[in-house]
């Protein structure tokens, strides 16, 4: 069973307006939860992470992403977005039921920025 | 610090040939990671180490793959013999031990293809 859902494989929006990337999650524990950035032809780079602590958490580049427990998500966004943020975003969740290693991408949201 | 180190970062072979590639993960990092990019699967965890021991390997797709991690600043994966589906970007990713183990610093990526 997957155990995170990317809602949009692609997202198109122009610059200077808000992302909103969604993900859902499925986990019968508390789990952590992640927001990695791939650019063309590199590796990813982790954004943000969600370790149960603060439900509102803040990371790179003005983006930021809220855990919702109830709603099982974890959606990502940024206010205004930038040329730059034109990448490729995956939602990643480690469940505790599986081994501490075993991290799970989702299936990645292409983003595309426009003048 | 260089970062996490993969080579080659492309590969172009036959199929049959046997293909080894290559991680040097950052100094003092304590885990490392093997996961395979394709179109139609994503990203996929093969196989991962802690302090150079095979933890979780339930990802590696057959036995023509192999991984290895001899020491704590190298890591191999090695595929014999090679087929064409397994042409992909091979990524190896590296990660600290407490207080921040489940950041993983991701490689450039090699980019693999059998022919």
């Amino acid at each position: 069973a997957q155990s995170v859902t990317q809602l949009d494989s692609h997202v198109s929006v122009s610059e200077g307006t808000p992302v909103l990337l969604r993900c859902n999650y499925s986990s019968s524990y508390s789990p952590s939860l992640f927001w990695y950035v791939q650019h063309p032809n590199k590796g990813l780079q982790l954004l943000l992470k969600y370790t149960s602590a603060a439900t509102l958490v803040k990371g790179i580049n003005g983006f930021e992403a809220e855990f919702k427990k109830s709603e099982t998500s974890f959606h990502l966004t940024k206010p205004s977005a930038h040329m730059s943020d034109a990448a490729e975003y995956f939602c990643v969740v480690r469940t505790a039921t599986d081994s501490w290693g075993k991290f799970q991408f989702g299936a990645g949201t292409q983003v595309v920025v426009t003048p | 610090d260089a970062g996490v180190i993969q080579s080659p970062r492309h590969e172009v072979t036959e199929m049959g040939q046997e293909v080894t590639l290559r991680c040097k993960p950052i100094s003092g990092h304590d885990y490392l990671f093997w996961y395979r990019q394709t179109m139609m699967r994503g990203l996929e965890l093969l196989i991962y180490f802690n302090n150079n021991v095979p933890i979780d390997d339930s990802g590696m797709p057959e036995d023509r793959f192999s991984a290895k991690m001899p020491n704590a600043s190298f890591s191999t994966l090695k595929i014999q013999p090679s087929e064409p589906r397994d042409s992909a970007v091979y990524f190896c990713a590296s990660s600290p031990g407490p207080p921040n183990p489940d950041t993983q610093y991701f490689g450039p990526g090699t980019r693999l293809t059998v022919l």
